[in-house]
């Protein structure tokens, strides 16, 4: 079953403006990450933000995590149209096991 | 390194048919992990092996699916027989153990259509 879950499902915005995705878990994590997803191809790691962290940056990606809401957001700012893709959370408990993932955010950045 | 290779990329074939996809993970990752991916169902832990060895394959659908690891470096996941139900976007990943963090390598998948 899918632990995380990603809010909004679906999301259109303009060349320039910042993207929020927002992730809930279930359970408790050692790290959370997050994936993208171009159309048609296989996920690619973004970012990584362990338990004990609260804010991670990667040039224009910004994670925050929140164990006590059990909550991540994912901030992508001044998005450009190579920015559409799906984007999808995803919760570990370390140690090489495996990953659960959420539902995904569908974004669509528009010239 | 040349990513985790997945073949073949596309596969049509004919309900009652056996299918088999395959899978080269990244050299030196101990773990290894299949996925199905429907527009229905999203992204779906099918099976994961540590070290060629099956770790926990309560994601695998039914009888009908079967995967193996004989080695390192190649895996197999096996529909026989096939049904139009199970068309979808097959991916596998890999992870290295020494990283810690679980981070996985996807390879670019395997879309199979059954009719």
């Amino acid at each position: 079953s899918q632990q995380g879950e990603e809010d909004p499902q679906a999301l259109s915005i303009q060349e320039g403006e910042n993207a929020t995705m927002n992730c809930s878990y279930k359970t408790s994590i050692n790290n959370l990450q997050w994936y993208r997803q171009n159309s048609g191809r296989g996920l690619v790691h973004l970012i990584l933000i362990r338990s004990n962290e609260r804010e991670k940056h990667s040039g224009r990606l910004r994670v925050t995590l929140d164990t006590s809401k059990k909550s991540s957001s994912l901030l992508i700012t001044a998005s450009r149209a190579a920015d559409t893709a799906s984007y999808f959370c995803a919760t570990g408990k370390g140690g090489g096991n495996k990953l659960t993932f959420g539902t995904g955010t569908q974004l669509k950045v528009e010239l | 390194d040349a990513g985790v290779i997945q073949s073949p990329r596309h596969e049509v074939t004919e309900m009652g048919q056996e299918v088999t996809l395959r899978c080269k993970p990244i050299s030196g990752h101990d773990y290894l992990f299949w996925y199905r991916q429907t527009m229905m169902r999203g992204l779906e832990l099918l099976i994961y092996f540590n070290n060629n060895v099956p770790i926990d394959d309560s994601g695998m659908p039914e009888d009908r699916f079967s995967a193996k690891m004989p080695n390192a470096s190649f895996s197999t996941l096996k529909i026989q027989p096939s049904e139009p139900r199970d068309s979808a976007v097959y991916f596998c990943a890999s992870s290295p153990r020494t990283s810690g963090t679980d981070t996985q390598y996807f390879g670019p998948g395997t879309r199979l259509t059954v009719l």
